[in-house]
């Protein structure tokens, strides 16, 4: 079953927009990790939040996270043609190693 | 390094016959995941090994799904009798487990199961 809910679950912006995604998940998690993946393919992981911290840059990516609101973010900045692909969050709780994805947000960069 | 690797790519098969897939995880990852990844479930967990033992085998969907795992290293998943319904792709990762604290996983680039 999925743990979370991502939102939207498609967007498209043009390039150099920011894009913002969202998920949503539903029990105490010991952190959460964002990964991208093209052509429903392999998953390339883009960053990962324990849950004892609320916000974390890589590059042109910034996640945040609310565990009162049990939610995170990921904005990536200054967007490029080749960051169009699927975005998902996914959670692992303590005790427990497996990885809870989200449904995904379907990310389309225009030219 | 390299990566996950996983073979086959692609597998087509008959229902009714059994498919292996391999996964080679990166060198010194402790850790092994099973996903699959289907249009109307999503990411789904099936299995993870410690070393060569499997302690959470919750994920698996039925008895004709069984993994193994030799020598800390290769990982193998078999389908038995496979159905329509095991048409997925079949996604691995690795991490390194250290200090009892879970990490990044590392993720194949798949194999895509299509059953006729």
């Amino acid at each position: 079953s999925q743990q979370g809910e991502e939102d939207p679950q498609a967007l498209s912006i043009q390039e150099g927009e920011n894009a913002t995604m969202n998920c949503s998940y539903k029990t105490s998690i010991n952190n959460l990790q964002w990964y991208r993946q093209n052509s429903g393919r392999g998953l390339v992981h883009l960053i990962l939040i324990r849950s004892n911290e609320r916000e974390k840059h890589s590059g042109r990516l910034r996640v945040t996270l609310d565990t009162s609101k049990k939610s995170s973010s990921l904005l990536i900045t200054a967007s490029r043609a080749a960051d169009t692909a699927s975005y998902f969050c996914a959670t692992d709780d303590f005790g427990n190693e497996k990885l809870t994805f989200g449904t995904g947000t379907r990310l389309t960069i225009i030219p | 390094g390299a990566g996950v690797s996983q073979s086959p790519s692609n597998k087509v098969t008959e229902k009714g016959k059994d498919v292996e897939l391999r996964c080679d995880p990166i060198s010194g990852h402790t850790a092994l995941y099973w996903y699959r990844q289907s249009l109307g479930q999503g990411l789904e967990f099936l299995i993870y090994f410690q070393g060569n033992s499997a302690p959470d085998k919750s994920g698996l969907p039925s008895d004709r799904f069984s993994a193994e795992r030799t020598g800390g290293s290769v990982s193998t998943l078999t389908i038995q009798r496979t159905q329509q319904e095991d048409s997925a792709v079949y996604l691995c990762a690795s991490s390194y487990w250290g200090r009892g604290e879970s990490d990044t996983q590392y993720f194949g680039p798949g194999t895509r199961l299509t059953v006729l």
